[in-house]
């Protein structure tokens, strides 16, 4: 089945800590992205990358880093210097970049740093 | 800029009634794309809809509606006889060729109880 999956589905960190959470599709999108829920709140991009080895700061992109090596996987690290990192974290992907695309999200990791 | 406005914070219905989402968008271009998105108790948004500026036409899917008005920029959902599955949060979207096209904004979300 195509899709896109998330690991782990919970997380716990300790402050200070760098956390990478994964992210892998086998749609064959070229698009993907990095949002930030919080409670009450609609999604916040964080990074997003149009092609492999290319990569653009979202609205939220302070305290993150993310590498796009392979067509299929995006990974987030949270590093320590995101102030509050205790959120749910959602993946998406599209065929393209293109406004008009819609886009298709993974289970999300849920974060909680202590 | 863009803006995406979801007034209703939560929803309560009970099952079989009907209940409209309302959404008001902003934006200075002529192209662009909204969006409704669905998310379960799960937590995965799920794709529901997109329409392009040029068309607005309304759409129903079985018990969805949706209605697209430029001229009030609003693009409310509606849904006919709701169940219990349907309870889930609902978020309006909006993508539009002037943010570069990659980047979507999303709505609050509005909260959709329906009870047995």
């Amino acid at each position: 089945d195509g899709g896109i999956t998330q690991s782990p589905k919970y997380l716990f960190r300790k402050e200070g800590q760098n956390v990478t959470l994964s992210c892998e599709q086998n749609l064959n999108h070229d698009a993907m992205y990095w949002y930030r829920q919080d409670p009450g709140q609609g999604l916040r991009l964080i990074y997003y990358s149009q092609i492999v080895n290319d990569f653009q700061k979202g609205d939220i992109a302070e305290g993150y880093s993310v590498s796009r090596e392979k067509k299929e996987s995006f990974p987030l690290t949270v590093t320590s210097a995101q102030k509050n990192p205790t959120a749910f974290y959602l993946c998406a992907s599209s065929p393209a970049g293109g406004s008009g695309n819609e886009q298709y999200f993974g289970p999300g990791t849920r974060l909680t740093v202590t | 800029a863009q803006k995406v406005t979801q007034a209703q914070t939560e929803i309560s219905v009970v099952e079989k009634e009907d209940v409209t989402l309302d959404c008001v968008y902003e934006t200075r271009d002529t192209t662009y794309y909204l969006f409704w998105y669905k998310q379960p108790p799960s937590g995965e948004l799920v794709f529901l809809i997109r329409r392009n500026s040029f068309d607005e036409q309304n759409e129903i899917s079985g018990r969805y509606s949706w209605n697209f008005q430029k001229s009030t920029s609003s693009f409310n959902f509606t849904i006919t006889a709701s169940q219990v599955v349907d309870s889930a949060v609902y978020f309006c979207a909006l993508s539009a060729s002037h943010t570069g096209g990659f980047k979507t904004i999303f709505g609050a979300g509005t909260r959709l109880f329906v009870k047995a």
